[in-house]
């Protein structure tokens, strides 16, 4: 494998079931990001890792926690979703936060529907 | 709040027409990060501009940043099938590299 995976690719869940989203890089990086895209709203920031560590949470509902036990992997849990939760909420990773041209690689995300 | 205005929201050309899309900041910002997505799948790194008045190209595709750091275009010459998709323009407001992004332009080319 190589670049940013995300697994499943489409996920369908009930407001009551608890989920997870699983992103893996392989290119050595050390920041990883979960972004949030709806339809006909701009991408955007869920939240950010480096070196392992949660930067930035960007005002996310409880309802979705994030996890990251290695510099490569990062989870997404979801429970109790509401359906306007629905959308493609994609993974990204950078070689680390705040440095010259430091651009993300995204994985190719999974479609979150709730029901 | 930081926004980024892309303009055409979305385009339609024949194939081998040129074209520019365009992407707006109220402030300054840090870094200008194009993407190029296809629907419901990720995002394909472009190019990423930092310095006022710099220009990059890749193959086909121009990028520019003006010189107050508030305005970049993105211009496709002789476009072909391949170029279709969704761009979008994120931009670093704080030099975090926590990037917020445009709605995209979605373009559609026609053999």
């Amino acid at each position: 494998e190589t670049g940013v995976t995300q697994t499943p690719r489409h996920l369908v869940m009930g407001m009551t079931n608890k989920k997870s989203l699983k992103c893996e890089q392989h290119l050595g990086h050390n920041a990883m990001y979960w972004y949030k895209q709806s339809a006909k709203k701009p991408l955007e920031l869920m939240f950010v890792y480096n070196f392992k560590e949660q930067t930035e949470n960007n005002s996310v509902p409880s309802r979705f926690s994030p996890e990251c036990p290695n510099s490569s992997h990062l989870f997404l849990h979801l429970h109790t979703l509401q359906p306007e939760d629905s959308a493609l909420y994609l993974c990204a990773s950078s070689q680390d936060r705040g440095s010259v041209y430091n651009e993300q690689f995204f994985g190719p995300g999974t479609r979150l529907t709730v029901l | 709040s930081q926004e980024l205005e892309q303009s055409p929201q979305s385009l339609i050309v024949q194939e081998g027409k040129n074209l520019t899309i365009n992407c707006t900041s109220s402030k300054t910002l840090y870094g200008l990060y194009w993407y190029k997505q296809k629907y419901g799948e990720g995002l394909i790194f472009l190019m990423m501009l930092q310095k006022g008045g710099e220009e990059k190209s890749h193959e086909k595709i121009t990028a520019k940043l003006d010189e107050k750091k508030q305005q970049s275009s993105l211009h496709i010459t002789a476009s072909q099938p391949s170029h279709a998709g969704i761009y979008l323009c994120g931009a670093d407001g704080t030099g975090a590299n926590n990037l917020f992004f445009g709605t995209g332009t979605r373009l559609t080319v026609i053999p």
